[in-house]
């Protein structure tokens, strides 16, 4: 079955860290980029981070430049979302999520819940 | 960034109803457009992508259709499993943007 599973989230004060991961079975990772978007619960969703398949490129939404930093292990078939400084406005589900060569989602994790408060 | 904009934001439907909801984009997007629903509590579920082809295993009553910067996504004979939240996303330009969402609620 191909199967995102992320882990990672948690509880984390205003300026913290923390590390995202998402573990792909299923399929070979090495062949697909991958994303994460964040969704506020009962909000709409956001694309936050890609990654091409062999980490040579990625991108960023603005408001998570330069704190935020995607990287991949193809070989542990995971991807990886580095979190620092991290503000109320990071809250959210963090959904890692694959795409296609035609550019569509097709498959996502169930998500991880990232809460930041003191 | 390519701006979404999609209406109703929201609606009341019944059993058998046919929708239909509308997703514009800002500039044109070719037909990097795809069409999610998303459940309470569950990750979004890709229906529609390419403007108009139906993701495998995706009831054929779900459809899409357009091109450049208006497109909509119908549904045909809605079903009780169908109640859900509706975005639309283009895929044509980094930053792959999403429409806002479309609740259908159960009239």
């Amino acid at each position: 079955e191909v199967q995102l599973v992320e882990s990672g989230g948690g509880l984390v004060q205003p300026g913290g860290s923390l590390r995202l991961s998402c573990a792909a079975s299923g399929f070979n990772l090495r062949d697909y980029w991958m994303h994460w978007v964040r969704q506020v619960p009962g909000k709409g969703l956001i694309w936050v981070s890609r990654v091409n398949t062999d980490e040579s490129f990625t991108t960023y939404a603005d408001s998570v430049k330069g704190r935020f930093t995607i990287s991949r292990d193809n070989a542990k078939n995971t991807v990886y979302m580095q979190m620092n400084s991290l503000t109320s406005e990071d809250a959210a589900v963090y959904y890692c999520v694959r795409e296609q060569w035609t550019r569509q989602f097709d498959v996502w994790g169930h998500g991880t819940l990232v809460t930041v408060s003191s | 960034d390519v701006r979404l904009t999609q209406s109703p934001s929201s609606l009341s439907a019944s059993a058998g109803d046919r929708v239909t909801i509308t997703c514009r984009a800002s500039q044109t997007v070719g037909t990097y457009l795809n069409w999610y629903q998303q459940k309470p509590g569950k990750a979004p579920k890709l229906l529609i992508h390419s403007a108009s082809t139906l993701q495998i295993g995706v009831p054929s009553r779900f459809s899409g259709s357009g091109s450049g910067t208006d497109f909509t996504l119908t549904i045909s004979g809605l079903q009780p499993e169908d109640f859900a939240t509706f975005f639309c996303q283009q895929s044509y330009t980094s930053p792959y943007t999403f429409g806002l969402g479309t609740r259908l609620e159960i009239k």
